[in-house]
C-alpha cells in the first residue's frame, strides 16, 4: 500500500493567493484528518470526515480555510485568500477499523510544507 | 488546550543509553498512542496503551500508563542514532476516536 498521499510536498505562494492542498487517503479508510503543526501551536486538528461526511470542523481557523472531500480517495484543503501567518506543515491522516487493530490508529501523510510571503 | 503534555521538551542522550519521556493529560481516556515524527516527516504510530493496561512492550520500546496519575512513559532502551526524532503522545477520551496531541519531545541520539 502506497500510504496516505499528499501534493504537494511544497508550496511557496504570496499573500492573498489560493492554496490548494490535497489527499489521498489509504484504501479503505473511513476517517480522514487534516492537522496543521507549527513550532508555536504543535499539531492542531483542523477538520475531519467520516465516509466522506465532514462532522467537526471547529478546528478550522477561520472562513478563509474550507475542506471538502469529494468521494473515499480525495479530500482537498483550501485556503482563501492565504496570509502570512498560514505558513505552516499541513498533514493529512486516515484511520479505519481492522480485525483485532484499531480504528484509533492515525496513518499520516508526508505533509505539505507552505509558506506564504 | 492540550491534553497530552510530554515532558521533557527536549532530550539528549548518547547512543547505548536509554530514553525516558513522560505524557500527562487531564481527562479520562479509552487510550493512549506515542508517535514518533522524523525531520521532514509524517508521524508514524509506535504503540498503543489501553485505560486497562498498565504496561506495553513493544521490541526497545516500553510504554507504562497510570490512570490514578494521569500518565504515560516511553522507554527507548539501548538507543540507536535512528532513534533521533520528535516522540508524540496522543489520547484519545472515552467513547471518541479523534485524538489530541501533545507538543512532543524532541530527541537527539548522539552517535
Amino acid at each position: 500500500d502506497a500510504g496516505v498521499i499528499q501534493s504537494p510536498r511544497h508550496e511557496v505562494t504570496e499573500m492573498g493567493q489560493e492554496v490548494t492542498l490535497r489527499c489521498k487517503p489509504i484504501s479503505g479508510h473511513d476517517y480522514l484528518f487534516w492537522y496543521r503543526q507549527t513550532m508555536m501551536r504543535g499539531l492542531e486538528l483542523l477538520i475531519y470526515f467520516n465516509n466522506n461526511v465532514p462532522i467537526d470542523d471547529s478546528g478550522m481557523p477561520e472562513d478563509r480555510f474550507s475542506a471538502k472531500m469529494p468521494n473515499a480517495s480525495f479530500s482537498t484543503l483550501k485556503i482563501q485568500p492565504s496570509e502570512p501567518r498560514d505558513s505552516a506543515v499541513y498533514f493529512c491522516a486516515s484511520s479505519f477499523v481492522r480485525t483485532g487493530g484499531s480504528r484509533e490508529t492515525q496513518y499520516f501523510g508526508p505533509g505539505t510544507r507552505l509558506l506564504v510571503l | 488546550s492540550q491534553q497530552g503534555e510530554e515532558d521533557p521538551q527536549a532530550l539528549s542522550i548518547q547512543e547505548g543509553e536509554n530514553a525516558t519521556m513522560n505524557c500527562s493529560y487531564k481527562t479520562s481516556i479509552n487510550n493512549l498512542q506515542w508517535y514518533r515524527q522524523n525531520s521532514g516527516r509524517g508521524l508514524v504510530h509506535l504503540i498503543l496503551i489501553r485505560s486497562n493496561e498498565r504496561e506495553k512492550h513493544s521490541g526497545r520500546l516500553r510504554v507504562t500508563l497510570d490512570t490514578s496519575k494521569k500518565s504515560s512513559s516511553l522507554l527507548i532502551t539501548a538507543s540507536r542514532a535512528a532513534d533521533t526524532a520528535s516522540y508524540f503522545c496522543a489520547t484519545f477520551p472515552r467513547g471518541s476516536y479523534i485524538p489530541t496531541f501533545g507538543r512532543g519531545t524532541s530527541l537527539i541520539v548522539h552517535p
